[in-house]
Protein backbone atom coordinates (compact mmCIF):
# COMPACT_ATOMS: atom_id res chain seq x y z
CA UNK A 1 0.00 0.00 0.00
CA UNK A 2 1.20 3.45 -0.56
CA UNK A 3 2.58 5.69 2.14
CA UNK A 4 4.23 8.44 3.23
CA UNK A 5 6.72 8.50 6.30
CA UNK A 6 8.16 11.94 7.89
CA UNK A 7 10.28 10.80 10.49
CA UNK A 8 10.69 14.03 12.69
CA UNK A 9 7.13 14.92 14.52
CA UNK A 10 8.30 17.28 16.55
CA UNK A 11 11.54 19.54 15.98
CA UNK A 12 12.59 22.54 18.01
CA UNK A 13 15.05 24.79 16.39
CA UNK A 14 17.02 28.66 16.96
CA UNK A 15 16.29 31.01 14.75
CA UNK A 16 19.29 30.84 12.08
CA UNK A 17 20.05 27.43 12.21
CA UNK A 18 19.49 25.24 8.84
CA UNK A 19 16.82 22.74 8.77
CA UNK A 20 16.10 19.22 6.98
CA UNK A 21 12.67 17.31 7.56
CA UNK A 22 12.76 13.92 6.36
CA UNK A 23 10.13 12.48 3.99
CA UNK A 24 10.21 9.17 2.64
CA UNK A 25 7.05 7.44 0.47
CA UNK A 26 6.26 4.01 -0.46
CA UNK A 27 4.81 3.46 -4.08
CA UNK A 28 6.05 1.50 -7.15
CA UNK A 29 5.53 3.94 -10.00
CA UNK A 30 6.22 8.04 -11.06
CA UNK A 31 5.00 10.40 -8.49
CA UNK A 32 4.21 13.76 -8.13
CA UNK A 33 5.89 14.91 -4.44
CA UNK A 34 4.13 17.96 -2.50
CA UNK A 35 5.12 19.93 0.81
CA UNK A 36 2.83 21.61 2.39
CA UNK A 37 2.51 24.27 5.40
CA UNK A 38 0.12 25.18 7.70
CA UNK A 39 0.85 28.37 9.82
CA UNK A 40 -0.93 28.79 13.28
CA UNK A 41 -4.52 29.49 13.12
CA UNK A 42 -3.98 29.40 9.08
CA UNK A 43 -5.00 27.12 6.33
CA UNK A 44 -2.58 24.59 4.39
CA UNK A 45 -0.63 26.24 1.90
CA UNK A 46 1.84 24.54 -0.86
CA UNK A 47 4.98 24.95 -0.43
CA UNK A 48 6.83 23.52 -3.25
CA UNK A 49 5.89 20.61 -5.42
CA UNK A 50 8.01 18.06 -7.98
CA UNK A 51 6.61 16.45 -10.96
CA UNK A 52 9.36 15.88 -13.28
CA UNK A 53 12.63 17.57 -14.34
CA UNK A 54 15.23 18.82 -11.90
CA UNK A 55 15.02 17.05 -8.71
CA UNK A 56 16.11 19.90 -6.96
CA UNK A 57 12.72 22.44 -6.42
CA UNK A 58 12.33 25.59 -5.01
CA UNK A 59 9.59 26.64 -3.11
CA UNK A 60 8.10 30.10 -1.52
CA UNK A 61 9.97 31.51 1.45
CA UNK A 62 13.59 29.56 1.01
CA UNK A 63 12.63 26.45 1.23
CA UNK A 64 13.24 23.38 -1.19
CA UNK A 65 13.26 19.92 -1.09
CA UNK A 66 15.55 17.23 -3.21
CA UNK A 67 13.39 14.56 -4.84
CA UNK A 68 16.31 11.36 -4.68
CA UNK A 69 14.13 8.45 -6.34
CA UNK A 70 16.78 5.43 -5.60
CA UNK A 71 15.67 6.92 -1.78
CA UNK A 72 12.20 7.15 -2.01
CA UNK A 73 12.86 10.25 -0.48
CA UNK A 74 11.94 14.23 -0.75
CA UNK A 75 13.61 16.00 2.32
CA UNK A 76 12.59 19.71 3.09
CA UNK A 77 15.33 21.89 3.62
CA UNK A 78 15.98 25.90 4.24
CA UNK A 79 19.68 26.93 5.10
CA UNK A 80 18.39 30.04 8.21
CA UNK A 81 14.88 29.23 9.35
CA UNK A 82 13.47 31.84 11.08
CA UNK A 83 10.75 32.59 13.71
CA UNK A 84 8.15 32.91 11.29
CA UNK A 85 8.63 29.54 9.75
CA UNK A 86 7.10 27.98 13.04
CA UNK A 87 4.25 25.92 11.19
CA UNK A 88 3.21 22.16 10.82
CA UNK A 89 4.96 20.76 7.94
CA UNK A 90 3.08 17.69 6.24
CA UNK A 91 4.84 15.71 2.69
CA UNK A 92 2.10 14.44 -0.19
CA UNK A 93 2.36 11.74 -2.50
CA UNK A 94 0.34 11.03 -5.50
CA UNK A 95 0.79 8.73 -8.30
CA UNK A 96 1.63 10.61 -11.25
CA UNK A 97 -1.31 10.05 -14.09
CA UNK A 98 -5.56 9.82 -13.45
CA UNK A 99 -5.84 9.11 -9.48
CA UNK A 100 -5.77 12.54 -7.86
CA UNK A 101 -5.28 10.98 -4.34
CA UNK A 102 -2.74 12.70 -1.97
CA UNK A 103 -1.03 10.49 0.38
CA UNK A 104 -0.02 12.26 3.48
CA UNK A 105 2.75 12.05 6.25
CA UNK A 106 1.58 12.42 9.21
CA UNK A 107 3.65 16.02 9.74
CA UNK A 108 6.39 17.74 11.60
CA UNK A 109 5.84 20.65 13.67
CA UNK A 110 8.54 22.95 13.60
CA UNK A 111 8.87 25.28 16.48
CA UNK A 112 12.10 27.88 15.86
CA UNK A 113 12.93 30.58 19.10
CA UNK A 114 13.90 33.38 18.29
CA UNK B 1 -4.35 30.65 -6.33
CA UNK B 2 -8.50 30.18 -5.14
CA UNK B 3 -9.91 32.07 -2.67
CA UNK B 4 -12.28 28.57 -0.54
CA UNK B 5 -14.42 29.71 2.10
CA UNK B 6 -16.04 26.64 4.55
CA UNK B 7 -18.83 27.16 6.69
CA UNK B 8 -19.01 27.08 9.83
CA UNK B 9 -15.44 27.24 10.84
CA UNK B 10 -16.33 25.88 14.06
CA UNK B 11 -19.23 24.11 15.93
CA UNK B 12 -20.22 22.31 18.87
CA UNK B 13 -22.86 19.77 18.63
CA UNK B 14 -24.48 17.16 20.46
CA UNK B 15 -24.09 13.44 20.02
CA UNK B 16 -26.59 12.41 17.62
CA UNK B 17 -27.24 15.20 15.75
CA UNK B 18 -25.99 16.03 11.96
CA UNK B 19 -23.88 19.06 11.03
CA UNK B 20 -24.17 20.33 6.86
CA UNK B 21 -20.54 22.18 5.90
CA UNK B 22 -20.71 24.14 2.90
CA UNK B 23 -17.55 24.96 0.97
CA UNK B 24 -17.43 28.18 -1.47
CA UNK B 25 -14.72 28.40 -4.30
CA UNK B 26 -14.35 31.61 -6.01
CA UNK B 27 -14.47 29.97 -9.71
CA UNK B 28 -15.21 27.07 -11.42
CA UNK B 29 -13.27 24.10 -10.42
CA UNK B 30 -13.32 20.17 -11.85
CA UNK B 31 -11.99 18.20 -8.43
CA UNK B 32 -13.40 18.61 -5.22
CA UNK B 33 -12.45 17.18 -2.46
CA UNK B 34 -13.09 16.30 1.96
CA UNK B 35 -10.59 15.54 3.86
CA UNK B 36 -10.70 14.89 7.98
CA UNK B 37 -7.86 15.94 10.29
CA UNK B 38 -7.87 14.42 13.52
CA UNK B 39 -5.68 16.14 16.23
CA UNK B 40 -1.90 14.48 15.74
CA UNK B 41 -3.03 12.86 13.08
CA UNK B 42 -2.35 12.95 9.52
CA UNK B 43 -5.06 13.91 6.50
CA UNK B 44 -7.44 11.16 5.88
CA UNK B 45 -9.18 11.95 2.62
CA UNK B 46 -13.18 11.04 3.09
CA UNK B 47 -14.68 11.38 -0.33
CA UNK B 48 -13.85 13.31 -3.97
CA UNK B 49 -17.08 15.23 -4.56
CA UNK B 50 -18.18 15.56 -8.57
CA UNK B 51 -20.11 17.88 -9.95
CA UNK B 52 -23.16 16.27 -11.40
CA UNK B 53 -22.66 12.28 -10.05
CA UNK B 54 -22.22 10.60 -6.90
CA UNK B 55 -19.45 11.36 -4.78
CA UNK B 56 -16.20 8.80 -4.62
CA UNK B 57 -15.99 7.59 -1.18
CA UNK B 58 -12.50 6.35 0.46
CA UNK B 59 -12.60 2.98 2.75
CA UNK B 60 -14.31 3.48 5.83
CA UNK B 61 -16.17 6.13 4.88
CA UNK B 62 -19.84 5.35 3.85
CA UNK B 63 -22.14 8.06 2.22
CA UNK B 64 -25.35 7.37 4.98
CA UNK B 65 -22.65 8.86 7.13
CA UNK B 66 -21.02 11.56 5.55
CA UNK B 67 -23.47 12.48 2.05
CA UNK B 68 -22.04 15.17 -0.15
CA UNK B 69 -23.68 17.45 -2.41
CA UNK B 70 -21.94 18.81 -5.54
CA UNK B 71 -24.77 20.70 -7.49
CA UNK B 72 -22.20 23.02 -9.36
CA UNK B 73 -18.73 23.50 -10.00
CA UNK B 74 -17.94 25.94 -7.41
CA UNK B 75 -19.58 24.48 -4.06
CA UNK B 76 -20.46 21.35 -2.23
CA UNK B 77 -21.29 19.95 1.17
CA UNK B 78 -20.44 17.25 3.35
CA UNK B 79 -22.72 16.31 6.39
CA UNK B 80 -21.83 14.68 9.28
CA UNK B 81 -24.44 12.62 10.21
CA UNK B 82 -26.03 10.94 13.34
CA UNK B 83 -22.14 12.49 15.17
CA UNK B 84 -20.64 11.03 18.07
CA UNK B 85 -17.48 12.38 20.03
CA UNK B 86 -15.40 10.03 17.82
CA UNK B 87 -16.17 12.38 14.62
CA UNK B 88 -14.63 15.87 16.38
CA UNK B 89 -12.43 16.65 13.97
CA UNK B 90 -11.26 18.87 11.64
CA UNK B 91 -13.17 19.12 8.33
CA UNK B 92 -11.29 20.47 5.41
CA UNK B 93 -12.25 21.08 1.76
CA UNK B 94 -9.79 21.16 -1.22
CA UNK B 95 -9.92 21.70 -4.86
CA UNK B 96 -7.95 21.00 -7.91
CA UNK B 97 -7.97 22.33 -11.24
CA UNK B 98 -7.08 25.67 -10.79
CA UNK B 99 -3.83 26.94 -12.73
CA UNK B 100 -1.97 23.81 -12.54
CA UNK B 101 -4.52 20.90 -12.56
CA UNK B 102 -2.68 18.81 -10.32
CA UNK B 103 -2.25 21.08 -7.11
CA UNK B 104 -4.60 20.62 -4.28
CA UNK B 105 -5.49 24.47 -2.47
CA UNK B 106 -7.15 23.97 1.10
CA UNK B 107 -9.94 25.74 2.67
CA UNK B 108 -9.91 27.28 6.81
CA UNK B 109 -11.08 24.04 7.92
CA UNK B 110 -14.42 23.36 10.20
CA UNK B 111 -13.81 22.14 13.34
CA UNK B 112 -16.39 20.12 14.98
CA UNK B 113 -16.80 18.96 18.61
CA UNK B 114 -18.79 16.45 19.15
CA UNK B 115 -20.12 16.26 23.08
Amino acid sequence: AQSVSQHNHHVILSEAASLELGCNYSYGGTVNLFWYVQYPGQHLQLLLKYFSGDPLVKGIKGFEAEFIKSKFSFNLRKPSVQWSDTAEYFCAVRGAGNNRKLIWGLGTSLAVNP
Amino acid sequence: SAVISQKPSRDICQRGTSLTIQCQVDSQVTMMFWYRQQPGQSLTLIATANQGSEATYESGFVIDKFPISRPNLTFSTLTVSNMSPEDSSIYLCSVEGLGDRYEQYFGPGTRLTVT
